[in-house]
Order: structure tokens, then sequence, then C-alpha cells
């Protein structure tokens, strides 16, 4: 089954404390992405990876890492995490843009089911 | 800039009723555009997609949506709403760039029995 999971699904920690999300995915995609999600703010991208050990930061990449060292996998990292990335964390992918055209066009991103992170 | 705007926090619809859910992008070039919904607890599922052809498109749950170029809207309607419908439901418009899915900040939807 195509999927894409996280891990772990819920977490609360302390501030200060690094901790890890982890994301793969089983369907060969060279497009993976982090977003967060808070309550009258939609989704917002955090880093995406247009492919092995290539990431660029989204819109709102402050007190986060991440790295690409397989297709399969894309952790995010907080190594110093605070209490305003209280969150709800979505890993995606999706496949590799149009060769056509060099843009990402319709094909959808697939997400996991979420992993809920509370920093006191 | 690019943008997704859902104007509706919050709609409630009796079961059996129609169902409209409103969204208006703003972006400069031929948008990508994608109705997601969410379960409490769940990930977010993809309802349907537009890039081109045909302006009204069909999805799955029996959901579709219209995409008006000239009003800038990418509706999503569903003729009879069944209690199981009741979700957040986010319209998204994709970055043919990036990749990056720029979001609305989503529509929760209730439906009364």
């Amino acid at each position: 089954e195509a999927q894409v999971t996280q891990n772990p699904r819920y977490l609360i920690t302390v501030t200060g404390k690094k901790l890890t999300v982890t994301c793969s995915q089983n369907m060969n995609h060279e497009y993976m992405s982090w977003y967060r999600q808070d309550p009258g703010l939609g989704l917002r991208q955090i880093y995406y990876s247009m492919n092995v050990e290539v990431t660029d930061k989204g819109d709102v990449p402050e007190g986060y890492k991440v790295s690409r060292k397989e297709k399969r996998n894309f952790p995010l990292i907080l190594e110093s995490p605070s209490p305003n990335q209280t969150s709800l964390y979505f890993c995606a992918s999706s496949s590799a843009p149009d060769r056509r055209i060099f843009r990402y066009s319709n094909q959808p991103q697939h997400f996991g089911d979420g992993t809920r992170l509370s920093i006191l | 800039a690019q943008s997704v705007t859902q104007p509706d926090i919050h709609i409630t619809v009796s079961e059996g009723a129609s169902l409209e859910l409103r969204c208006n992008y703003s972006y400069g070039a031929t948008p990508y555009l994608f109705w997601y919904v969410q379960s409490p607890g769940q990930g977010l599922q993809l309802l349907l997609k537009y890039f081109s052809g045909d302006t009204l498109v069909q999805g799955i749950k029996g959901f579709e949506a219209e995409f008006k170029r000239s009003q800038s809207s990418f509706n999503l309607r569903k003729p009879s709403v069944h209690w199981s419908d009741a979700a957040e439901y986010f319209c998204a418009v994709r970055s043919g760039n990036t990749g990056k899915l720029i979001f609305g900040q989503g529509t929760t939807l209730q439906v009364k029995p």
C-alpha cells in the first residue's frame, strides 16, 4: 500500500530537548516536504526536498533542520525546541516535476497522518 | 503574492442538503488547484485537482469543483451531504517552481442530522 509514514504520532517534550520526527514514503517519490498546521493559518511549508541531498527552505524554516540522505526518508529535526513549535506536523511526498516543462503541475502530494508535538 | 483564501471558517449544513465551499486564489501563472479533506486525527486526503481542460472536475466521494478564471475561484460542491462528510476542507494551489502547496485557512464542515 502506498503510504507516507510519520513517527511518532504524538510527542510531549520540554524546551531545549532535541527531537527528530521521522518520515518515510514507499512510492519512490523524488519530492518530499514538511508542513505545520496551526489553527486559523492552514498548513505552511517548513522545508522541502526535490531529491536526495537537495533541500531548501519553505515559508517557516526557523528552528528546524532536515536531511535527505536517502530517497525514501526525510526526517525533521528540532535541535532546541521551543513552545512556539507546538503544532501538528505533516510530511508529504509527490513525484518529480513534469520533465517536459520542468514545473510541478498536477502531481498531488500524499500526506502522512500527522505528528502532534507539544513543547512545554 | 500567491495566496489562497477560504472565506468561510465554519459551515453547518443539514444532512441531505447541498454544499458549496468557497475558495479564491491569487496566482500569477496557470494555477494548479487542489481540494483536500482532513478528518479528525487523520492526514489530508486528496478530493480532486485541476490543472487544465474541463473547468468542472469530478472527485472522490461525490465531490466536484468548478474552476472560474474570471473570478479566481475554485469552489467545491456536493449535491447531497452525508454525515460522514463532516471534516475540515482545504483548498490549495501548487507552486510550479518549488512544488510548494499554498493552503487556505480551511473550512470546517459540520453536518446536522
